[in-house]
């Protein structure tokens, strides 16, 4: 079948450097989505990676091995509003609106 | 501004009674989904479309029905609503694969 599974919980400290992992099972791949959700609030789009590598937009970044089904964000120079949910997701076809989300990280960024 | 506009933001209701919650977006968007998120278990996929009168289930379809009569509109129904349909909903929207842009959601609460 198809999933994604990522850490549940991630606590790191201010101006650090954090990892959030995400493994994923699918019969066809097409492309790893990175959203980050505040508490409560809508869900907002980071990254995307469809080609193996590192994809970088200011402190965040996402890397991708297809060939090891893994994938990860990365987060920089952490801030304290930075705490947040992460989850991992793809789609299920080149051209479906059939996506799968990973169970989501919580990250607790501390002083 | 761009958005996805969810209606209503909270709602409390009794079991048996039928809602709508409406999702409307006013990007041109042709995908259109709905999630329900519940603690530990991220975000599932209701039912989404792909563009209008083009609707499809998601993983977790029993106990909602949806339509797409016009681009922008894609409400969600709970004909008869249990406590188990507690959750927070999300309505989302985008072209094909590209970023979902998800709307502010709705805590529905049934009793």
């Amino acid at each position: 079948g198809q999933s994604l599974e990522q850490p549940s919980e991630v606590t790191a400290v201010e101006g650090a450097i954090v990892q959030i992992n995400c493994t994923y099972q699918t019969s066809g791949f097409y492309g790893l989505s990175w959203y980050q959700q505040h508490d409560g609030g809508a869900p907002t789009f980071l990254s995307y990676n469809a080609l193996d590598g590192l994809e970088e937009t200011g402190r965040f970044s996402s890397f991708l091995s297809r060939s090891d089904s893994y994938g990860y964000l990365l987060l920089q120079e952490l801030q304290m509003k930075d705490s947040a949910s992460y989850f991992c997701a793809f789609p299920l076809g080149s051209n479906t609106g059939k996506l799968i989300f990973g169970q989501g990280t919580t990250l607790q960024v501390k002083p | 501004e761009a958005q996805v506009t969810q209606n209503p933001r909270y709602l409390i209701t009794v079991t048996g009674k039928k809602l709508t919650v409406t999702c409307s977006q006013n990007m041109n968007h042709e995908y259109m989904s709905w999630y329900r998120q519940d603690p530990g278990l991220g975000l599932r996929q209701i039912y989404y479309s792909m563009n209008v009168e083009v609707t499809d289930k998601g993983d977790v379809p029993e106990g909602y029905k949806v339509s797409r009569k016009e681009k922008r509109n894609f409400p969600l129904i709970l004909e008869s609503p249990s406590p188990n349909q507690t959750s927070l909903y999300f309505c989302a929207s985008s072209f094909r694969n590209s970023p979902l842009h998800f709307g502010n959601g709705t805590r529905l609460t049934v009793t």
